[in-house]
């Protein structure tokens, strides 16, 4: 098992550009989450998804959008990159049961993306 | 929803103490509190966890305690070691609206061990 990978491990934007960072993973994990934590803070939730096909906003999601076209898969994308978007952004995944038992939360290994 | 107060910021100890990381919940509803080790520049990685039925939980030098009345959990790792030295995150896990199951996570404590 790969767990959850992430691409690009780093970017440089400039102001007004747009990118996506992908997430995948490969544990059949219903729960995927997108993350930013900026230095010295903890995780800020962006986007959420309970399966496939449905997602749901976190406390920051101003400036991103989602989508889960497959339980793999779950690519954030930025649109118009602004200077407070520069931040390591991670990708996590986890298994929720039917009864609501929550299993291991995995991250991957994280985006650094600066934006100039 | 769900806040997560997380103390201290900062954690400096000699090697061969103990450190002690403590967390508040504000929403009883909360049922799972697992805790996160970031070492510098990598991912958060599980280290225990804890759920609401249980009070207490031990893994060698590791252990969580959970007080549901008073909302609060705490971290403890005893004969600390420098490659202790890392972030620590608490979170809190709670039935969000709609059914899903979303982490709160506290600011994070740097723990320092000096050797």
């Amino acid at each position: 098992n790969a767990g959850v990978t992430q691409t690009p491990k780093f970017r440089i934007l400039k102001i007004g550009q747009s990118m996506t960072l992908q997430c995948t993973q490969d544990m059949n994990h219903n729960y995927m989450y997108w993350y930013r934590q900026d230095p010295g803070m903890g995780l800020k939730l962006i986007y959420y998804s309970v399966g496939a096909g449905i997602t749901d906003k976190g406390e920051v999601p101003n400036g991103y959008n989602v989508s889960r076209s497959t339980t793999e898969d779950f690519p954030l994308r930025l649109e118009l990159a602004a200077p407070s978007q520069t931040s390591v952004y991670f990708c996590a995944s986890s298994y929720v049961t039917g009864t609501g038992r929550q299993e291991t939360q995995y991250f991957g290994p994280g985006t650094r993306l600066l934006v100039l | 929803g769900e806040n997560v107060e997380q103390h201290p910021s900062t954690l400096s100890v000699q090697e061969g103490d103990s450190a002690v990381i403590k967390c508040t919940y504000s929403d009883s509803a909360s049922n799972y509190f697992p805790w996160y080790k970031q070492e510098l520049g990598k991912r958060p990685q599980l280290i225990i966890d804890i759920r609401s039925n249980v009070g207490e939980k031990k893994d060698q030098r590791i252990a969580v305690t959970l007080n549901k009345t008073a909302k609060h959990f705490s971290l403890h790792i005893t004969e600390t070691q420098p490659e202790d030295s890392a972030v620590y995150f608490c979170a809190a896990s709670i039935q969000a609206t709609g059914g899903s199951y979303i982490p709160t996570f506290g600011r994070g404590t740097s723990l320092i061990v000096h050797p």
